[in-house]
């Protein structure tokens, strides 16, 4: 079965420094991977997917998440954090028939000031 | 813009009294999901309907319905709601199934249940 697992509930970071989220995937096929990111009470809002054209992502608002098949992973990534970027981000994982979206259980972005 | 609409934003409703939760979107998506999620959870999805073809999750209690009367509208009914089932439901639609599709989420309903 698909899943996802993202390694710390929480993240914490300065103002201006780099932002990194991990995600790890398990899968039976050849995994579609999104992160989405989702602002108190709110939806969720698609930051980038990931579809084998290219294991370089480019997303929204300056994010980017590159796919690594020899370490299963699809870390999200930020060169800069603004506050704005606090927020819950989720990745996900398409389920083997393309039905479904599997999620992780979230990684909440704290930027301090 | 071309969105997922999703009324109302709260619900407050008591325990073992039916809800309706309402979604509509102007995407014309032929698919739309309903997601549970739960505080600090991950969001989990209760059915979809492709097209007018419900197809619901295998662990998806018998409680929670849906509806889906034309393209743009979609109902979640909880025919007697616990206070387990106090959450967020989200609302999404995807132009077609697949891998590749993007799932576009509405700001979500959050329910209180007394």
């Amino acid at each position: 079965a698909q899943s996802v697992t993202q390694l710390g509930s929480h993240v914490s970071v300065s103002e201006g420094a780099l932002v990194l989220l991990r995600c790890n995937y398990s899968s039976s096929v050849p995994p579609y991977l999104f992160w989405y990111v989702q602002y108190p009470n709110q939806g969720l809002q698609l930051l980038l997917k990931y579809t084998s054209a290219a294991t370089l992502v480019k997303g929204i608002n300056g994010f980017e998440a590159e796919f690594k098949k020899s370490e299963t992973s699809f870390h999200l990534t930020k060169p800069s954090a603004h506050m704005s970027d606090a927020a819950e981000y989720f990745c996900a994982v398409s389920d083997v028939y393309g039905n479904k979206l599997v999620f992780g259980a979230g990684t909440i972005l704290r930027v301090k000031s | 813009d071309a969105m997922v609409i999703q009324n109302p934003r709260y619900q407050v409703t008591q325990f073992g009294k039916p809800v309706t939760l309402s979604c509509s979107q102007t995407l014309n998506h032929n698919v739309m999901y309903w997601y549970q999620q739960k505080s600090s959870q991950a969001p989990k999805l209760l059915f979809h309907y492709y097209d007018k073809d419900f197809n619901n999750e295998a662990d998806t209690p018998d409680n929670f319905q849906s509806r889906r009367p034309n393209t743009s509208f979609c109902f979640l009914d909880i025919r007697s709601p616990g206070l387990g089932d106090a959450a967020m439901y989200l609302c999404a639609t995807s132009r077609d199934r697949g891998w590749v599709e993007t799932q576009y989420f509405g700001p979500g309903t959050r329910l209180l249940v007394l």
